[in-house]
C-alpha cells in the first residue's frame, strides 16, 4: 500500500524567491512518484515524474524534483517563483507494476507575492 | 488535439434529484479514472476502467454512485439519488494504457463541479 502526505496545506513565497513544497511518501514496494499541478478551474497535468534511474528530475516551467529513498521524500524545488507558479500542487505515488493505481496527496496551495 | 471532455461544467441540483456526468476520453486512450475532489477528502479515486471493462470500483462511496462505459469514447458516473454531501468537483481522466497511468501519463479533463442543495 501506498500514501503520500505533503507538508502545508498552503505555502506563501514572495516573487524570485525560491519555493520548496515538501512530500513525504510511504510505498511497500519500489515507488514511482510524481508532482502534479492543478491551475484554478483546471484538470490536473504532469509536472515531473521519478521513476527509476538519475534521482533528480526536471520537469516543465522550471521545477525540479528529487528523490531521497533514505528520507522517503520527493520535494518539489524552483529556484526563482513566478507570479504564475500560484496553483495547487499534489504529489502523487503509484507502484511499479500492475494496475496500482495513484496515490495523491492532499495538495499544497501555492500563492506567489509580488 | 481535443483533451478529455467532461459535461456539464457546473451542475446545481436538488437532494434527491439523479446526476449524470459525462466523460469522453481522448481518443486511443484505453484506460479511463473518475476522481472526487474535495476540500476535506482532497482528490479520490472512485472508479477505474481499462478497455471499457470496470477493474476497480473499491472507491466509489455508496450504492447510489454508479459508472458506466458503453464504448470506447464515452463514460458515465450517475447519482442517484443526490445527497449534499455528494458536493464535489468531479474528476475524468484518461490514459492510453494502465502502465502509463501508472508512469504518470494521465490526462485529466476541467471537472464538473456538482453542487446539490
Amino acid at each position: 500500500a501506498q500514501s503520500v502526505t505533503q507538508l502545508g496545506s498552503h505555502v506563501s513565497v514572495s516573487e524570485g524567491a525560491l519555493v520548496l513544497l515538501r512530500c513525504n511518501y510511504s510505498s511497500s514496494v519500489p515507488p514511482y512518484l510524481f508532482w502534479y499541478v492543478q491551475y484554478p478551474n483546471q484538470g490536473l497535468q504532469l509536472l515531473l515524474k521519478y521513476t527509476t534511474g538519475a534521482t533528480l528530475v526536471k520537469g516543465i516551467n522550471g521545477f525540479e524534483a528529487e528523490f531521497k529513498k533514505s528520507e522517503t521524500s520527493f520535494h518539489l524545488t524552483k529556484p526563482s517563483a513566478h507570479m504564475s507558479d500560484a496553483a495547487e500542487y499534489f504529489c502523487a505515488v503509484s507502484g511499479f507494476q500492475g494496475a496500482q493505481k495513484l496515490v495523491f496527496g492532499q495538495g499544497t496551495r501555492l500563492t506567489i507575492n509580488p | 488535439d481535443a483533451g478529455v471532455i467532461q459535461s456539464p461544467r457546473h451542475e446545481v441540483t436538488e437532494m434527491g434529484q439523479e446526476v449524470t456526468l459525462r466523460c469522453k476520453p481522448i481518443s486511443g486512450h484505453n484506460s479511463l479514472f473518475w476522481y472526487r475532489q474535495t476540500m476535506m477528502r482532497g482528490l479520490e479515486l472512485l472508479i477505474y476502467f481499462n478497455n471499457n471493462v470496470p477493474i476497480d470500483d473499491s472507491g466509489m462511496p455508496e450504492d447510489r454512485f454508479s459508472a458506466k462505459m458503453p464504448n470506447a469514447s464515452f463514460s458515465t458516473l450517475k447519482i442517484q439519488p443526490s445527497e449534499p454531501r455528494d458536493s464535489a468537483v468531479y474528476f475524468c481522466a484518461s490514459s492510453p494504457t494502465l502502465l502509463a497511468a501508472n508512469t504518470g501519463e494521465l490526462f485529466f479533463g476541467e471537472g464538473s463541479r456538482l453542487t446539490v442543495l
